[in-house]
């Protein structure tokens, strides 16, 4: 059990460009989860993957984000035409009980 | 809908003092609870979790949490703070078909000698 992982760790983009985050959930775990956290804010979820199905979008996720998890296994997130308001932390958690989630150390996006 | 609160947004205590941060949350049915800690440039490490029975629920590095149904609350203890423990606690319910988590807005804990 090596935990969850993310990269890159911090990202620091210009508005108007494109951006891709990848998680990487434990070994074997189906859900995959993704929560956006803003200065002061508690995390606030976007979207989840149970394997390679995507299954719930929250409103937040609007269109310039998309989400994939290819083979069951890692997810992207991208932002298309990053804008200021997307700076945050995007945290990635995996599940395998459906349950109890398990947290990588997030992105930290910096827009210009 | 679901929400949860945490009441305090900072917490200072001495070390070596008791400690309670709250939680209070709103659901329609039973709630699966989770206290997190998140320290700088970390992620959230679980530190404990409640889905049924007892109501008293021990976790990592000496911390406990009690489920109260009638208060809507499920606050987390410990009974001597270390200088380690300064960090931010994020209470958290799972809800929905796929269980995400609603998380509140964390208390900032600082521990003075």
């Amino acid at each position: 059990d090596t935990g969850v992982s993310q990269n890159p760790r911090h990202k620091i983009t210009k508005r108007g460009q494109n951006v891709t985050f990848r998680c990487d959930p434990i070994s074997e775990h189906n859900r995959l989860y993704w929560y956006r956290q803003t200065l002061g804010q508690g995390p606030e979820f976007l979207t989840y993957f149970q394997n390679e199905a995507q299954l719930e979008k929250s409103r937040l996720l609007s269109d310039r984000f998309s989400a994939e998890r290819p083979k069951g296994s890692f997810s992207t997130l991208e932002i298309q035409r990053t804008e200021q308001g997307d700076s945050a932390m995007y945290l990635c958690a995996s599940s395998s009980s459906g349950v109890t989630q398990y947290f990588g150390p997030g992105t930290r996006l910096t827009v210009l | 809908a679901q929400s949860v609160t945490q009441p305090d947004i900072h917490i200072t205590v001495s070390e070596g003092a008791s400690l309670e941060l709250r939680c209070n949350y709103s659901y329609g049915a039973t709630p699966y609870l989770f206290w997190y800690v998140q320290s700088p440039g970390q992620g959230l490490q679980l530190l404990l979790k409640y889905f049924s029975g007892d109501t008293l629920v021990q976790g990592i590095k000496g911390f406990e949490a009690e489920f109260k149904r009638s208060q809507s609350s499920f606050n987390l203890r410990k009974p001597s703070v270390h200088w380690s423990d300064a960090a931010e606690y994020v209470c958290a319910v799972g809800a929905g078909t796929g269980n995400q988590f609603y998380f509140g807005t964390g208390t900032s804990l600082t521990v003075i000698p």
